[in-house]
């Protein structure tokens, strides 16, 4: 059935480097939506996108939704020891009401 | 608001023992669904529901039983507990579909033995 691949499993990051995130489907997606989980957490909605080619973009973080609507993106700029997490994206199954969770990508950041 | 509720928040159960995970939400959301997650690995969708009176299968609904009795309430029941079962399980609600952010309980580790 339709899914989403993440890369990078894991990343690990010195602090002030940017780390990317990416999100890929082989089908187009009607809308994606990232979520964060840090470490002992639950996951936490970020953003959803939902037209092709949109960026939107909260402090450090830039989201991007591609022209095709197949592939997503979460960038970090100067990643911050805060920003220790796992980030999930995720697509809706709108004839079912289901959301379908990507593998994630685990970022640890280096002080 | 009290947002997505889940008790217990931690349980240990041995081979062959029956329990149920309690999930409530005060945002008079319609849609609630369970999640296992594995150490390490993401989120599996166990069953959800649109509404009151309506649950339907996820992903890997085997072993589980839910219930849909009231708005606020989504209980999923564990019947016969394996050690497969070992996990934490997430409980999340949002107001309408998948054009909506789903709002996630604390969670529930549970061991079984």
């Amino acid at each position: 059935g339709q899914q989403v691949m993440q890369i990078p499993q894991y990343q690990h990051v010195q602090e002030g480097e940017d780390f990317t995130t990416y999100c890929n489907s082989s089908t187009t997606l009607s809308n994606i939506q990232w979520y964060k989980q840090r470490p002992g957490g639950h996951p936490v909605f970020l953003i959803q996108l939902v037209k092709s080619g949109e960026v939107k973009k909260q402090k450090r973080l830039t989201f991007q939704f591609g022209e095709a609507k197949k592939n997503s993106s979460l960038h970090i700029t100067a990643t911050q020891t805060t920003d220790v997490g796992t980030y999930f994206c995720a697509y809706g199954s709108s004839n079912t009401g289901k959301l379908i969770f990507g593998q994630g990508t685990t970022l640890q950041v280096k002080p | 608001n009290a947002g997505v509720t889940q008790t217990p928040k931690f349980r240990i159960l041995k081979i062959g023992q029956s329990m149920t995970l309690q999930c409530t939400q005060d945002m008079n959301h319609n849609y609630m669904y369970w999640y296992r997650q594995d150490p390490g690995m993401g989120l599996k969708l166990i069953y959800y529901s649109v509404g009151a009176g309506i649950t339907d299968k996820g992903e890997v609904p085997n072993g589980y039983n839910v219930s849909r009795s009231t708005t606020e309430d989504f209980p999923l029941r564990l019947e016969l507990a394996a050690p497969s079962q070992t996990s934490v399980y997430f409980c999340a609600s949002s107001f309408a579909g998948t054009n909506q952010p789903q709002h996630f309980g604390d969670g529930t580790r549970l061991s079984i033995l």
